[in-house]
């Protein structure tokens, strides 16, 4: 079946510094990909998202590339700050079958100042 | 412009109880979708409605639970007789239509605690 799996948490940096949170997927049908997060006490927000290979998602200095070929998805920032202290969740589309987004388990991300 | 409004926010049960769970969408879209978070993990996909018809119920577990969408009014997850097990986030989500390429818009969620 369907499956992501994302890097464990928490992840600590210093404020200013680079970020990657892994994630790969299982790569049945044609899935689109998606970074969402979760501020405590909040429901999921949608970060961004690609639709197709070689896509790239984009939003607040946030990045991912669709890599088909290492079926990655991988979410980068250059200089993260304080308030990107959240959990991180990657997911993807069925791929055209049913209509659920499948998600990783998460990934906490605590930036220090 | 409301988003997807959930409640109660918290909600506490003791075991046998009944839990029902509100879910109003974005106004607007017609595509409801439940998941349960659990403690630590991501969410789970429970069901999928679009107005009065359940569409995909591939995810929520065949006894106790059930979902309406009906066509007036917020949606509703309806657990009956609840465990300890229960407890965990529920999400609803909404979206315009239908298909992968949607994106899903979440409320804030239902925090079910049975005691």
């Amino acid at each position: 079946g369907n499956s992501v799996t994302q890097m464990e948490g928490p992840v600590t940096l210093s404020e200013e510094a680079f970020l990657t949170i892994n994630c790969t997927y299982t790569a049945t049908g044609y899935p689109s990909l998606f970074w969402y997060v979760q501020y405590p006490g909040e429901g999921l927000q949608l970060l961004l998202k690609a639709t197709k290979a070689d896509d790239k998602g984009s939003n607040k200095g946030f990045e991912a590339t669709y890599r088909k070929e290492t079926t990655s998805f991988h979410l980068e920032k250059g200089s993260v700050q304080v308030s990107d202290s959240a959990v991180y969740f990657c997911a993807r589309g069925s791929g055209g079958g049913a209509d659920g987004l499948t998600f990783g388990k998460g990934t906490h991300l605590i930036i220090q100042p | 412009n409301a988003g997807v409004m959930q409640n109660p926010r918290h909600l506490v049960r003791r075991r046998g109880q009944e839990a029902r769970l509100r879910c109003s969408p974005v106004k607007g879209h017609s595509h409801v979708y439940w998941y349960r978070q659990l403690p630590e993990e991501g969410l789970k996909f429970m069901v999928y409605l679009q107005k009065e018809n359940i569409i995909d119920e591939s995810g929520m577990p065949k006894e106790r639970f059930s979902a309406e969408f009906p066509k007036e009014g917020p949606s509703i997850l309806r657990i009956q007789q609840v465990v300890r097990g229960d407890s965990a986030a529920y999400f609803c989500a909404s979206s315009l239509g239908r298909g992968q390429n949607q994106p899903q818009h979440f409320g804030d969620g239902t925090r079910l605690s049975i005691l």
